[in-house]
This record gives C-alpha cells, sequence and structure tokens, in this order.
C-alpha cells in the first residue's frame, strides 16, 4: 500500500517565522492536497494541487507538487498566533475515492 | 453557505448503549464519509457511500453501521460503544465526476463521543 512520510511530527516557532513541512511517497500521486485541522474541529482543505511541479499560493501559504509526483511541501510565511494546529497532507487515491493521510505536522506558535 | 454540518458536536453515552451521530450536507454531493480520529492521529476512514452503494473498510468493526436515506444526510451508527469507540467522528463529502477538483472532500466539525 501507499506509504505517506509527513516531516516534522511537530514544530514550536516563534510568531513571525516562516514554516515549512513536507510528504513524501514511495508511491506516485496525481494529486495533493493539505489539510489543516483547528484543535476541536474537522479539517479545512487548505490548498490542491492538480500537476506536477505546480506552485500554488493561498494568502500567506504555498505549496508546491513534486516533478517526481512522489513529493509535496508546503510553506507558511510569517506565522501568526491562529496558525496554531495540525496540518495533513491527504493525496486522493486514484480510484475508490479515498485520501491517504499523512501522519500530521503539528504546528505550535509562540507570540 | 453550503456546508456539511455534524450533530451533535459532542456526545456522551454510556457504555453498551446504543448511539446515532448525524451528518447533513448542503454542498449536494454524491459522496459521503465517515471517519473515525483518535487524539493525534490522522482520521481513518471507517465507509464511504457513492450515491446509494455502501462501501464498507475491511478493518472496520461490525459494531459501527451507516445510513443514508437520502442525497443530504448519513448517518453513523454505533451498536455498543465500547471505551476504546471514544474519538473525534468526522463526516465529509466529495463531488465524484471527472472535472477537476472532484477528489477533494470536505469536512464538518466533527462529533467528539465520551464513552463513559
Amino acid at each position: 500500500g501507499q506509504q505517506l512520510n509527513q516531516s516534522p511530527q511537530s514544530m514550536f516557532i516563534q510568531e513571525g517565522e516562516d514554516v515549512s513541512m513536507n510528504c513524501t511517497s514511495s508511491s506516485i500521486f496525481n494529486t495533493w492536497l493539505w489539510y489543516k485541522q483547528d484543535p476541536g474541529e474537522g479539517p479545512v482543505l487548505l490548498i490542491a494541487l492538480y500537476k506536477a511541479g505546480e506552485l500554488t499560493s493561498n494568502g500567506r501559504l504555498t505549496a508546491q507538487f513534486g516533478i517526481t509526483r512522489k513529493d509535496s511541501f508546503l510553506n507558511i510565511s510569517a506565522s501568526i498566533p491562529s496558525d496554531v494546529g495540525i496540518y495533513f497532507c491527504a493525496p486522493p487515491l486514484e480510484y475508490g475515492n479515498k485520501l491517504v493521510f499523512g501522519a500530521g505536522t503539528i504546528l505550535r506558535v509562540k507570540s | 453557505d453550503a456546508m456539511v454540518i455534524q450533530n451533535p458536536r459532542y456526545q456522551v453515552t454510556q457504555f453498551g448503549k446504543p448511539v446515532t451521530l448525524s451528518c447533513s450536507q448542503t454542498l449536494n454531493h454524491n459522496v459521503m464519509y465517515w471517519y473515525q480520529q483518535k487524539s493525534s492521529q490522522a482520521p481513518k476512514l471507517l465507509f464511504h457511500y457513492y450515491d446509494k452503494d455502501f462501501n464498507n473498510e475491511a478493518d472496520t468493526p461490525d459494531n459501527f453501521q451507516s445510513r443514508r436515506p437520502n442525497t443530504s444526510f448519513c448517518f453513523l451508527d454505533i451498536r455498543s460503544p465500547g471505551l476504546g469507540d471514544a474519538a473525534m467522528y468526522l463526516c465529509a463529502t466529495s463531488r465524484d465526476n471527472p472535472r477537476r477538483g472532484s477528489l477533494e472532500q470536505y469536512f464538518g466539525p466533527g462529533t467528539r463521543l465520551t464513552v463513559t
């Protein structure tokens, strides 16, 4: 089955710092999704990537779909306290209506 | 705004007492999912409905059942909750068609289940 490695597992950063996290896979994916989950809430879709090499921004967030189609990264610039939460990469399987979830990156921000 | 709604947000049930969690959506999506999420873990898919077709995951215990009476509503029934079933239960939807974006899933806020 698909194996996803998401890193880092957790980060504790100072407000204003930039953040970078990534996911790597042993298999090729044709889509990469990034979600954020606030404490006690459901995951919210942040960015969807559909093409190898694609670089997409959403405000202070930037995500890239790796050329090999086996990896993706998410950057957050100038972090703020409300960026706190768990970030998941979740590429969909091509068939079967299923997402493969990374283990998540826990982000904590010191203000 | 179109959305996925879950009720209740918090549910307390007794060991062995059946409980039902509900999900509704105004997105008119044809696929609905139920996930179980335990603390500090990724969501784990229990089953999903593709229209009226039920698709169970191989490792989902028989204790968990689901109903989808129409496009908008989906229910999760836990027949005899155990202490290990305490978790966040997430409902999600997706629009399954060949167009770009059909693989994105949209989650509800979740129901936190406590078993006493």
